[in-house]
């Protein structure tokens, strides 16, 4: 059974830096594309960043330069190394496995980070 | 800046059938942008529902549907149920990695 176990949340202060993690099992992170997606209290979904399976980046411009993507095979875990932290990075960030056409098809419980 | 448009609310009434849009601003939706649509409770994960514009994922009811409709993609309710009422999000994948999400259409049974 393919899932995705997000920790690493909590309150941090504008300015500061914190790492998600993300703990995949029942599948290889490494042979896949892998997905951050957030969603700001009462808003709407935004896509974050991407992994793929050889390890090359994409962000969003919202994040590019503050935010780093990388995983740990030997772990089967991914990370979301996110600095400069500001207020509107508030949000409840899920990792999510692309799928067939570019498709989110598993999700996690998703994590919540609050800079306050 | 890519942006996705969605209906912010939309209304059906039991047994009904609606039909959400997700548009670009500038250009036409084509299967070309694989355009997914994922539902979210409150309190929850989103679900998937539709990708590659058509597909439904395993165990997806077949009341949901998705298409291309003129120049945007959408996603078809049939026979809407109470437990339909939710959030529904589609995503449009712009190359290079990056996705897109619409705003998010609210949707009410009643």
């Amino acid at each position: 059974e393919v899932q995705l176990v997000e920790s690493g949340g909590g309150l941090i202060q504008p300015g500061g830096s914190l790492r998600l993690s993300c703990a995949a099992s029942g599948f290889t992170v490494n042979s896949n594309y892998m997905s951050w997606v957030r969603q700001a209290p009462g808003k709407g979904l935004e896509w974050v960043s991407v992994i793929y399976s050889g390890g090359t980046t994409y962000y969003a411009d919202s994040v590019k330069g503050r935010f780093t993507f990388s995983r740990d095979t030997s772990k089967n875990t991914l990370y979301l190394q996110m600095s400069s932290l500001r207020v509107e990075d508030t949000a409840v960030y899920y990792c999510a496995r692309i799928g067939s056409a570019w498709s989110f098809d598993y999700w996690g419980q998703g994590n919540l980070v609050t800079v306050s | 800046q890519t942006v996705v448009t969605q209906e912010p609310s939309f209304s059906v009434s039991p047994g009904g059938t609606v039909t959400l849009t997700c548009g670009l601003t500038s250009v036409s939706v084509s299967t070309s942008y694989f355009p997914s649509w994922y539902q979210q409770t409150p309190g929850q994960a989103p679900r998937t529902l539709i990708y590659n514009t058509n597909t439904r994922s395993s165990g997806v009811p077949d009341r949901f549907s998705g298409s291309i409709l003129g120049n945007k993609a959408a996603l078809t309710i049939t026979g809407a149920q109470a437990d339909d009422e939710s959030d529904y999000y589609c995503v449009l994948y712009m190359g290079n990695g990056i996705s897109v999400f619409g705003g998010g259409t609210k949707l009410t049974v009643l």
